[in-house]
């Protein structure tokens, strides 16, 4: 059970260049998490989704795109890399629950580094 | 407004103290749910401590528990008995129900703390 798995680890792009993370998780879960994190801030959500095919835009999406086309798969799109999106991106996967926690699991991030 | 609050950027604690982090929070949903998250530097995201807005009992789990007072909207977070793996960063986040949206959580800025032999 890998639980939330996140690819690359570390990545450069240069201004203007385009690429994806990609975010799998083997939980069964519906709800799936990109969240941005910049230098000794918090977590920002840029978007979510609730269910295959269902997207929907967090607190920061300007500049990205989602897609989740399966249960287990949510990449994140970067057209035309900025230095502001020079952060460490988290995904993240929760169970669908009224009740209890429904806490995130949460991958082991990608750092990303926009020059 | 903020929606979650921490207003330590960051902390000592001698180690084998007990150290209280604080988090408030801002909601006008009557049911919502409080996490902590902890953050090693090596950087993976770690579940501690759920709280939701109905229990009656404030929640506890080994050496963490959560000071929940309702009314003044805070959820300090209390480590016991502090240990050199404890030095972190720990994020207080908050979910609000499915009438607002409850499929959005919202994090603090976080707080480092520090253990010192």
């Amino acid at each position: 059970n890998a639980g939330v798995t996140q690819t690359p680890k570390f990545r450069i792009l240069k201004i203007g260049q385009s690429m994806t993370l990609q975010c799998t998780q083997d939980m069964n879960h519906n709800y799936m998490y990109w969240y941005r994190q910049d230098p000794g801030m918090g977590l920002k959500l840029i978007y979510y989704s609730v269910g295959a095919g269902i997207t929907d835009k967090g607190e920061v999406p300007n500049g990205y795109n989602v897609s989740r086309s399966t249960t287990e798969d949510f990449p994140l799109r970067l057209e035309l890399a900025a230095p502001s999106q020079t952060s460490v991106y988290f995904c993240a996967s929760r169970a669908q629950t009224l009740a209890g926690s429904g806490e995130q699991f949460f991958g082991p991030g990608t750092r990303l580094t926009v020059l | 407004a903020q929606k979650i609050t921490q207003t330590q950027p960051g902390m000592f604690v001698q180690e084998k103290e007990a150290v209280t982090l604080d988090c408030t929070y801002d909601t006008s949903d009557p049911s919502y749910g409080l996490f902590w998250y902890k953050q090693p530097s090596s950087g993976e995201m770690i579940f501690l401590i759920y709280q939701g807005s109905y229990d009656q009992q404030n929640a506890t789990e080994g050496r963490y528990s959560l000071n929940f007072q309702k009314a003044r909207k805070s959820a300090n977070l209390v480590i016991s008995a502090s240990q050199l793996g404890d030095s972190a960063m720990y994020f207080c986040a908050m979910r609000e129900s499915a009438l607002y949206n409850f499929n959005k959580f919202y994090f603090g800025s976080g707080t480092k703390l520090n253990v010192k032999p």
